[in-house]
C-alpha cells in the first residue's frame, strides 16, 4: 500500500458508543495530523504529532483522544460524542512542507 | 486574528481560464498552499509558494504577494475533471500548522 490510509471510511455511532479511527502512513513521514472537515467550514486542525510526540492540541474537547504509538500510525479514540461532531475526519502526514491526506472517515453521530 | 478568505463558488466553461483568489491575515507566514479536493475524496497537493511571484506547473499556476497577503491559483484549458473544491492554506509560524480557507467550489460546464 502507498500513501495515507484511513479506516473505517464510514462510521455511524450513537452518543454513548466508543469507537476508534485509524490512520496509517506508508511514506516514512515524521509528522501526522488529525483534521475535522464540516460542511461549509474550513478544515480544522485538531492534533499534530511529531516523532510520536503531540505538539499541537487545537482546543479539542476531551471526548476526542488521540494516540500515536509510532510514526506510522495514528488513532483517534471517540467517546460520548455529540451530533455536532458529525463530520469528515481527515488524517495527514508530512515530512517537510507538503501534507499528504488520507481519504477520511465520514462520521455520523446519532 | 488569523483569517483566510476565498470565494465560495465559481463557475467556468471547459477550455477557459479561471483565477481563484485568496487573501490572508496570519500571525506568521511560512508559505501558502493550494489543494484540490474532489467531492468525497482527500485533498491533494497542487502548489506551494513561499517567495513572491508565479509558480507554474502544467495547466496550473500559483501566484503570491506577501506584502499584500494575496495569492491566486490560475487554471488554464479547463477540463470537466477540474470541477472540485480548491483550498487555500497558509502555514503560520510553524509549517506543521496549516490554516485553511473554506475552499472555493469550482464547477466547469461544457
Amino acid at each position: 500500500e502507498t500513501g495515507v490510509t484511513q479506516t473505517p471510511r464510514h462510521l455511524v455511532m450513537g452518543m454513548t458508543n466508543k469507537k476508534s479511527l485509524k490512520c496509517e502512513q506508508h511514506l516514512g513521514h515524521n509528522a501526522m495530523y488529525w483534521y475535522k472537515q464540516s460542511a461549509k467550514k474550513p478544515l480544522e486542525l485538531m492534533f499534530v504529532y511529531n516523532f510520536k510526540e503531540q505538539t499541537e492540541n487545537n482546543s479539542v474537547p476531551s471526548r476526542f483522544s488521540p494516540e500515536c504509538p509510532n510514526s506510522s500510525h495514528l488513532f483517534l479514540h471517540l467517546h460520548t460524542l455529540q451530533p455536532e461532531d458529525s463530520a469528515l475526519y481527515l488524517c495527514a502526514s508530512s515530512q517537510e512542507n507538503e501534507q499528504y491526506f488520507g481519504p477520511g472517515t465520514r462520521l455520523t453521530v446519532t | 486574528g488569523q483569517n483566510i478568505d476565498q470565494p465560495t463558488e465559481m463557475t467556468a466553461t471547459e477550455g477557459a481560464i479561471v483565477q481563484i483568489n485568496c487573501t490572508y491575515q496570519t500571525s506568521g507566514f511560512n508559505g501558502l498552499f493550494w489543494y484540490q479536493q474532489h467531492a468525497g475524496e482527500a485533498p491533494t497537493f497542487l502548489s506551494y509558494n513561499v517567495l513572491d511571484g508565479l509558480e507554474e506547473k502544467g495547466r496550473f499556476s500559483s501566484f503570491l504577494s506577501r506584502s499584500k497577503g494575496y495569492s491566486y491559483l490560475l487554471l488554464k484549458e479547463l477540463q470537466m475533471k477540474d470541477s472540485a473544491s480548491y483550498l487555500c492554506a497558509v502555514a503560520g509560524g510553524n509549517t506543521d500548522k496549516l490554516i485553511f480557507g473554506t475552499g472555493t467550489r469550482l464547477q466547469v460546464f461544457p
